[in-house]
């Protein structure tokens, strides 16, 4: 059964950083595509950018280019999403999904990031 | 980055009816090399993450009820729902996978009349 576990939610406060993982299950991790994508209360989908497992291969939206960080950790099939200097705006539930070929995208849960003072 | 362009907004429509949604995209989706169009159609359950329905435009995810129906080519794309259910109260969106960035349209709330 495929699976995309994300972790908790998170309080930061401005300026600094969150991680967000995503553990996968039920697939052949490295044959896959991991995007990250937010969502904030308007219920606007935004993309942040995604990860090729098994090439490495990483594409940022040119808006987070240099804030965003996408890694992936093949061991555990788990990859991962930090975004740093962090302002109230960055308050949404982000999502990972992953591509399985080109059939469309499976989601996780959300995870839901407050970015406060 | 390509614009994806849902309408309408919002539409109620009463049970056992047709409701149909439309995207468009800013430029094609289509992908030459294998006559695939890399468009994808999601429903969304308030508190819930979005739901993969279809796939290429038309291919109907594994599980999903066959009153969901996808078409169109290129730019332009038809989500419908042929006899609503009361289970299919949700938002839906569009979602280009051909270039990056990715994009999403708008969405769709679908409700009950």
């Amino acid at each position: 059964q495929l699976r995309l576990v994300q972790s908790g939610p998170e309080v930061k406060k401005p300026g600094t950083s969150v991680k967000v993982s995503c553990k996968t299950s039920g697939f052949t991790f490295s044959n896959s595509a991991v995007q990250w994508v937010r969502q904030t209360r308007g219920q606007r989908l935004e993309w942040l950018g995604w990860i090729v497992v098994g090439s490495g291969k990483i594409t940022y939206a040119q808006k987070f280019q240099g804030r965003v960080n996408i890694t992936r950790d093949m061991s555990t099939s788990t990859a991962y999403m930090e975004l740093s200097s962090l302002r109230s705006e960055d308050t949404a539930v982000y999502f990972c999904a992953a591509f399985l070929g080109s059939t469309g995208a499976h989601w996780g849960q959300g995870t839901q990031v407050t970015v406060s003072s | 980055d390509i614009v994806m362009t849902q309408s309408p907004d919002s539409l109620a429509v009463s049970l056992g009816e047709r409701a149909t949604i439309k995207c468009k995209s800013s430029q094609s989706v289509l992908y030459s090399s294998n006559n695939k169009n890399y468009l994808a159609w999601y429903q969304q359950k308030p508190g819930q993450s979005p739901k993969l329905l279809i796939y290429w435009a038309s291919t109907r995810e594994s599980g999903v009820p066959d009153r969901f129906s996808g078409s169109g080519s290129g730019t332009d794309f038809t989500l419908t729902i042929s006899s609503l259910q009361a289970e299919d109260v949700a938002v839906y969106y569009c979602h280009q996978y051909h270039t990056t960035p990715l994009t999403f349209g708008g969405g769709t709330k679908v409700e009950i009349k």
